[in-house]
């Protein structure tokens, strides 16, 4: 059974720039969930797709919205980078009992 | 509001000796309750999960944890600690309702040789 992917793993970005990060869960999961992890904030929650529907969101800025596609395929995209964006950002496929997570998408923005 | 707490920032065992990682939760009902494992870099695998029944749950890795409804607690367990377990630990739970876990700001994990 394929595991979470998420591409891609590395990305530099410049301040103002944008930049979309993919995530394919695992078959069968509609549940697909956003965290961005910094050192000093730990794992917060960005957002939840489940069925193509957001279905929950969490205290970020407009800059950072996502979408998830019919095959359950999500985007997470951030607008206007700044440097404190720079992060690893993990993507998790849940089903209804556990949440099994990607390696992350390391973005740096200068 | 609910929370997930991990006292420890850093713990520092030595190679063989026993491990304890203390999570405690705060939920109006009894929650899911998971421990995840971060090596750096990488994204979270799951150890362990309690959802009911026995209160003490076997992992991989030979982790274990025991469920403490009177503490509110979920403290992981390790009877000997061996180098490549060196890395972030972090604890999470949910409630049966939903699909997004809440996590504590997790415990790295140090092993002297």
């Amino acid at each position: 059974k394929a595991g979470v992917t998420q591409t891609p793993r590395y990305l530099i970005k410049t301040r103002g720039q944008q930049v979309t990060l993919s995530c394919s869960p695992i078959s069968g999961h509609r549940s697909v969930s956003w965290y961005q992890q910094t050192p000093g904030q730990g794992l917060q929650f960005l957002f939840e797709y489940f069925s193509e529907t957001q279905r929950n969101k969490g205290n970020f800025p407009g800059r950072f919205s996502g979408r998830q596609f019919s095959n359950s395929r999500s985007e997470m995209n951030v607008s206007t980078l700044e440097l404190g964006d720079s992060a690893l950002y993990l993507c998790a496929s849940s089903s209804d009992t556990e949440a099994f997570f990607g390696q992350g998408t390391r973005l740096t923005v200068v | 509001a609910q929370s997930v707490t991990q006292p420890d920032i850093h713990i520092t065992v030595s190679e063989g000796a026993s491990l304890e990682l203390r999570c405690n939760y705060s939920y109006g009902a009894t929650p899911y309750l998971f421990w995840y494992v971060q090596s750096p870099g990488q994204g979270l695998q799951l150890l362990l999960k309690y959802f009911s029944g026995d209160t003490l749950v076997q992992g991989i890795k030979g982790f274990e944890a025991e469920f403490k409804r009177s503490q509110s607690s979920f403290n992981l367990r390790k009877p000997s600690v061996h180098w490549s377990d060196a890395a972030e630990y972090f604890c999470a739970a949910r409630s049966g309702g939903s699909y997004i876990p809440t996590f504590g700001r997790g415990t790295s994990l140090i092993v002297h040789p």
